[in-house]
């Protein structure tokens, strides 16, 4: 159980469109969505935490703008990088708390993205 | 600035030896930890986590950590590795600031040679 889907796994784009990325818990109810980022060998560095059915709250020096999070509905929340640019090539990781567990979060595999 | 620190990055072994992967935290008041792995092209899993109790937590695949509060300490360990275990930890430390935020460790590399 407890599983986190991610899509699409790669996707490559060119510099000013925007792109989606998709996470889905597949057999639970996730109140609470994050959406890390993640550069080569670095730690994950958390962007925004997103809850259903309101804003999403983003880490400082994240652009809101730029990351638009939206959490539609209890299993779904999508990043949208607007305007993209080289610098925001990277590996973007969501991940999901249940519904009553906040402490405990279920990783999605990850979607690289690269900005030619 | 509060943190997460995992000082080893990098640690080669050979099969069979043992593991210590060091995390140390700087929060003051109740944290919940957790230790993650990710192997290879593959998703963060969790390893074992720690909320109360019992200090010392047993997690799959043969792993157990130690919280130290002295020490503000959470380390990993491993009797006996093997060549599967190759792959990426992370610590990860949700501080009490009521948000459920984790905030993760640098991560430590492993590379377990048959």
């Amino acid at each position: 159980g407890a599983v986190v889907s991610q899509h699409p796994s790669w996707v490559i784009c060119k510099s000013g469109t925007s792109v989606k990325i998709e996470c889905r818990s597949l057999d639970f109810q996730a109140t609470t969505m994050f959406w890390y980022r993640q550069f080569p060998k670095q730690s994950l560095m958390l962007m925004a935490t997103s809850n259903e059915g309101s804003k999403a709250t983003y880490e400082q020096g994240v652009e809101k703008d730029k990351f638009l999070i939206n959490h539609a509905s209890l299993t779904l929340s999508t990043l949208t990088v607007t305007s993209a640019h080289p610098e925001d090539s990277s590996f973007y990781i969501c991940s999901a708390a249940a519904s009553g567990g906040f402490y405990e979060q279920y990783f999605g595999p990850g979607t690289r993205l690269t900005v030619t | 600035a509060q943190s997460v620190s995992q000082h080893n990055h990098h640690v080669i072994l050979s099969e069979a030896a043992s593991l210590e992967l060091g995390c140390n935290y700087s929060y003051g008041g109740t944290v919940n930890l957790f230790w993650y792995v990710q192997y290879p092209g593959q998703h963060l899993q969790l390893l074992l986590k720690y909320f109360s109790g019992d200090p010392l937590v047993k997690g799959i695949k043969g792993f157990e950590a130690e919280f130290i509060k002295s020490k503000f300490s959470f380390n990993l360990r491993k009797p006996s590795v093997q060549w599967s275990d190759t792959a990426e930890y992370f610590c990860a430390v949700i501080p009490p600031s009521g948000t459920y935020k984790y905030i993760f460790g640098t991560g430590t590399r492993l590379k377990v040679l048959a």
